[in-house]
């Protein structure tokens, strides 16, 4: 079983919508979680690290679910260039090493 | 400013051949991360250095490959004999605290 799992999508969705997604992780030592974001053809960004109480950026909302092992990222009113590869990211304060999920994409129509 | 560079971006091996793959990470980067990204998946966890020291090459996925970092700054990873399984995107990252930049890496693709 992998340490972080995600549903591939793609989520298809028109511009101005909310759309929402989660993730699962296995390792319950796990302390630091992240939500990167990546183009086509391009490298993993960080979008947002996710605490525990939910944080927002922006039109970004992240939340965490220790209990459950889950982490979820809502995006409201969407825009054409939110369209990209999201990956979930764990990993524990002792190890330095990233887990990284096989992404969810998002595509967003006009 | 000078993000995380790679070179060459793209690679084309045969089967057989060895790579050298290059990174050049944020200037007074101390830690610097090589990961492996397949077709389809999230990049997989390779090896990290601190300044000079590999502390974990656990990732390394056969003794075909080989890391260095000889100077604290610039690091090679280097690829033995490739195999088709090899094709994959190498990404290198590198970072001062908590947060991972990441190269735009290099896309090697085995014959």
């Amino acid at each position: 079983r992998k340490e972080v799992e995600q549903d591939p999508g793609p989520f298809n969705v028109p511009e101005g919508a909310t759309v929402a997604f989660n993730c699962t992780y296995s390792n319950s030592a796990s302390q630091s979680f992240f939500w990167y974001r990546q183009d086509c053809r391009k490298e993993p960004k960080l979008l947002m690290s996710v605490y525990s109480s939910g944080n927002e950026d922006g039109r970004f909302t992240a939340q965490l679910n220790r209990a459950s092992q889950y982490i979820s990222l809502l995006i409201r009113d969407s825009k054409l260039s939110d369209s990209a590869t999201y990956l979930c990211v764990v990993n524990s304060l002792s190890d330095y090493k990233l887990s990284f999920g096989a992404g969810t994409t998002v595509t967003v129509r006009a | 400013g000078a993000g995380v560079s790679q070179s060459p971006r793209y690679k084309v091996a045969k089967r057989g051949q060895d790579v050298a793959l290059r990174c050049d990470p944020i200037s007074g980067h101390v830690s610097l991360f090589w990961y492996q990204q397949a077709l389809g998946q999230g990049p997989e966890f390779l090896t990290y250095f601190q300044n000079e020291a590999q502390l974990d090459k656990s990732g390394l996925p056969s003794d075909r490959f080989f890391a260095e970092r000889p100077e604290g700054s610039v690091s090679t990873l280097k690829i033995q004999r490739t195999q088709q399984e090899d094709s994959a995107v190498y990404l290198c990252a590198s970072s001062l605290q908590y947060e991972q930049y990441f190269g735009p890496g290099t896309r090697l693709t085995v014959t």
